[in-house]
């Protein structure tokens, strides 16, 4: 079975602070996606990371991808209240590639 | 361009009553799936279809049936509704070509007594 793990699940972090959220998954994939979530609201995509080595970058996100070490990290830069929404990140196993397993999701709030 | 609309928004049933969420997509994509969201639980795949006239199991199909009615359309059926069935159910769209983003519809709030 796949396990899509998620660090940590609740975090509470004061604006301008620097943090990351870390995704680790338990099966060969060679692709990840992170997405972001508003209470009661639906998913957002935020970043469709490729390939190994893969890292991209949105205003204060930065998500990287090691498809070897089997993790992805979505690092908050200067954290700004904006940022507060629970964070998913989801992974396709390679074979086929059309399964979709997420994570349980971390709740970030910023503080101001 | 409405993107992924689901119907209804929000049903209350009672135990043993049947039912059929909606979803359509006007973006021309070949993948359509189904996810239930629990709290706790991250989203949780229930049937997938890769292209119009496929459709596959995902992690909890049980108590679920789904039709690719055409490349738009992807409707699923609960054929008789449990209190365990009580969640939020999303359906999403995948543009495989255009960058592999899966594009989420706004969720159906369903409630079973």
């Amino acid at each position: 079975e796949l396990k899509v793990e998620q660090n940590p699940l609740f975090l509470s972090m004061q604006e301008g602070k620097n943090y990351t959220i870390y995704c680790n998954y338990s099966t060969t994939s060679d692709r990840l996606y992170w997405y972001r979530q508003d209470p009661g609201k639906s998913l957002e995509s935020l970043f469709v990371l490729l390939s190994n080595g893969a890292v991209k970058q949105e205003g204060r996100l930065m998500a990287s991808l090691d498809t070897k070490a089997r993790l992805s990290t979505l690092h908050i830069t200067a954290a700004v209240h904006d940022l507060s929404a629970t964070y998913f990140c989801a992974v396709p196993p390679s074979n086929p590639g059309n399964q979709f397993y997420f994570g349980t999701g971390t709740s970030l709030t910023v503080i101001p | 361009n409405a993107g992924v609309t689901q119907t209804p928004k929000f049903q209350v049933l009672k135990t043993g009553q049947s039912m059929t969420l909606q979803c359509a997509q006007d973006m021309n994509h070949n993948s359509m799936y189904w996810y239930r969201q629990d709290p706790g639980m991250g989203l949780r795949l229930i049937y997938y279809s890769a292209s119009e006239g496929t459709t596959d199991k995902g992690e909890v199909p049980n108590g679920y049936n789904v039709s690719r009615l055409n490349k738009r359309e992807f409707s699923l059926r609960l054929e008789s509704a449990a209190p365990s069935q009580t969640s939020v159910y999303f359906c999403a769209s995948r543009d495989y070509l255009g960058g592999d983003t899966q594009y989420f519809g706004p969720g159906t709030r369903l409630t079973v007594l």
